[in-house]
């Protein structure tokens, strides 16, 4: 079974100062792990996926498999940086395909942790 | 970028009537599309994949009765929530990818009111 773990329900900073969003995750196969986030009033957007090894708006994550995390980090946090922070775990799927199975990875069926609420004091 | 709309953003209606919410991806055709309920103060959670013409497969506890879901056409799924009832009130999600290896494309959600 998948499973995220957000601990932190709200995280509050100030301008400038690092900021780290947790996430641990469960998962017996090989994980593909995405942050999320949603700014007020709109939709959800996809911040970064491990695989791709990007920084976004200045925000990074490392999959650590040996501790199971997929923590975000940003060194300068911004004003503009609160919001709702999902982390979201895809395991490796099989598709079935009427008698045929086709293995493949599937970015398909997230599960997703409980969310991080973060916020930016001036 | 890629853009799913869902329609209706919001809905009421009274206890007993159904309810059809759309997902459409506008710029790209979504192979696959997904819908989410999201109760209050909790996360989403998964309902049911869509494939572009066959059957949807629902998550474990989901209704396939209570929630018909049709995929027709590459760029539109509908989500229809059958005999609704207030304990069905929640806000609704889809999401849509393109090919098997793209990356989650969400609507705006639907919030739905049962009364």
């Amino acid at each position: 079974a998948q499973r995220v773990t957000q601990p932190e329900k709200l995280l509050s900073v100030f301008k400038g100062a690092p900021v780290e969003l947790k996430c641990n995750y469960s998962y017996s196969g090989s994980p593909e792990l995405f942050w999320y986030v949603q700014y007020s009033r709109q939709r959800l957007q996809l911040l970064l996926r491990h695989i791709s090894r990007e920084s976004i708006k200045g925000f990074t994550a490392d999959l650590n498999k040996g501790e199971t995390s997929f923590h975000l980090k940003k060194p300068f946090a911004q004003e503009e940086d609160s919001a709702m922070y999902y982390c979201a775990l895809s395991g490796l799927d099989s598709i079935l395909l009427g008698s045929v199975c086709a293995g493949g990875t599937s970015y398909g069926k997230l599960t997703f942790g409980q969310g991080t609420i973060l916020t930016v004091h001036p | 970028g890629a853009v799913v709309s869902q329609h209706p953003s919001w809905v009421i209606c009274k206890s007993g009537t159904s309810v059809k919410i759309e997902c459409r991806s506008l710029d790209f055709q979504a192979t696959t599309m997904f819908w989410y309920r999201q109760f209050p103060k909790q996360s989403l959670m998964l309902m049911a994949t869509s494939n572009e013409g066959s059957k949807a497969t629902y998550e474990q506890g989901v209704e396939k009765d209570k929630f018909l879901i049709n995929h027709a056409s590459l760029t539109l799924s509908t989500l229809t929530v059958t005999s609704a009832h207030p304990e069905d009130s929640s806000f609704y999600i889809c999401s849509a990818k393109g090919s098997y290896n793209s990356p989650l494309h969400f609507g705006n959600g639907t919030r739905l009111t049962v009364t």
